[in-house]
């Protein structure tokens, strides 16, 4: 059973750049969360996708941006880069709140590495 | 979600206990404990979850104060490869709402041979 797989799992931006990160959801999942760590800190949540809608959003500009897809499968888009944005981004999956029979902790990626440079 | 206050690090003995500690005295009544540790590299893996009863499982053991106010988490023998950030955060349970977890800074758990 795979668990949560992120791609690529490095990559090199140019400030101004746009970037696309992908995220497949443990199996059975159907909510994934992104987030971003910069070195040093804990991840910091940026958005949660559920029934591809964005149903919560941390404190992250509209540069960042997201789409689930009918498989569940989802993606975080950064517009404009910033050399601030480079981080390890996060992707974790879980089963959809509501479902309190279900053991609903998050399942996280190894993470895409991303510099700006 | 409420706050919590960890220790910045901590050093075990490999084979001994490691008691890592947590405060999280402005828990409300519907906040569960959680437990999570991020090994260098890897992305944060979830170790053990509680309400006010004491928890066990494979990786560790959680114990919570009876007024909820602090936990513990407790490995049991350390190995090297607990070497880690581990992270301790309360929120809801996540029925009728949806799961931001929200991390701080963590407590770098070095093990020593």
């Amino acid at each position: 059973d795979a668990g949560v797989t992120q791609s690529p799992t490095h990559l090199i931006k140019t400030r101004g750049q746009q970037v696309t990160l992908r995220c497949s959801p443990k199996s059975g999942h159907d909510t994934v969360s992104w987030y971003q760590q910069a070195l040093g800190q804990g991840p910091q949540f940026i958005f949660q996708y559920y029934e591809e809608e964005e149903r919560q959003r941390g404190n992250f500009p509209d540069r960042f941006s997201g789409h689930q897809f009918p498989n569940y499968s989802s993606e975080l888009n950064v517009n404009a880069l910033l050399l601030g944005d480079s981080a390890l981004y996060l992707c974790a999956s879980s089963f959809a709140p509501g479902q309190a029979y279900l053991n609903t902790e998050a399942f996280f990626g190894q993470g895409t590495r991303l510099t700006v440079v | 979600d409420a706050k919590t206050t960890q220790p910045t690090s901590m050093d075990c003995a490999e084979g001994r206990a490691a008691n890592l500690p947590c405060n999280h005295s402005t828990i409300s009544g519907n906040e569960y404990v959680y437990w999570y540790r991020q090994i260098h590299s890897q992305g944060p893996q979830y170790i053990i979850h509680g309400l006010k009863n004491n928890e066990t499982n494979e990786m560790a053991s959680l114990i919570i104060t009876e007024d909820r106010k602090s936990s513990t988490l407790i490995l049991p023998h350390a190995t090297l490869r607990d070497t880690a950030v581990y992270y301790c955060i309360v929120r809801p349970w996540a029925s009728g709402g949806y799961q931001k977890v929200t991390f701080g800074i963590g407590t770098k758990l070095q093990v020593i041979p």
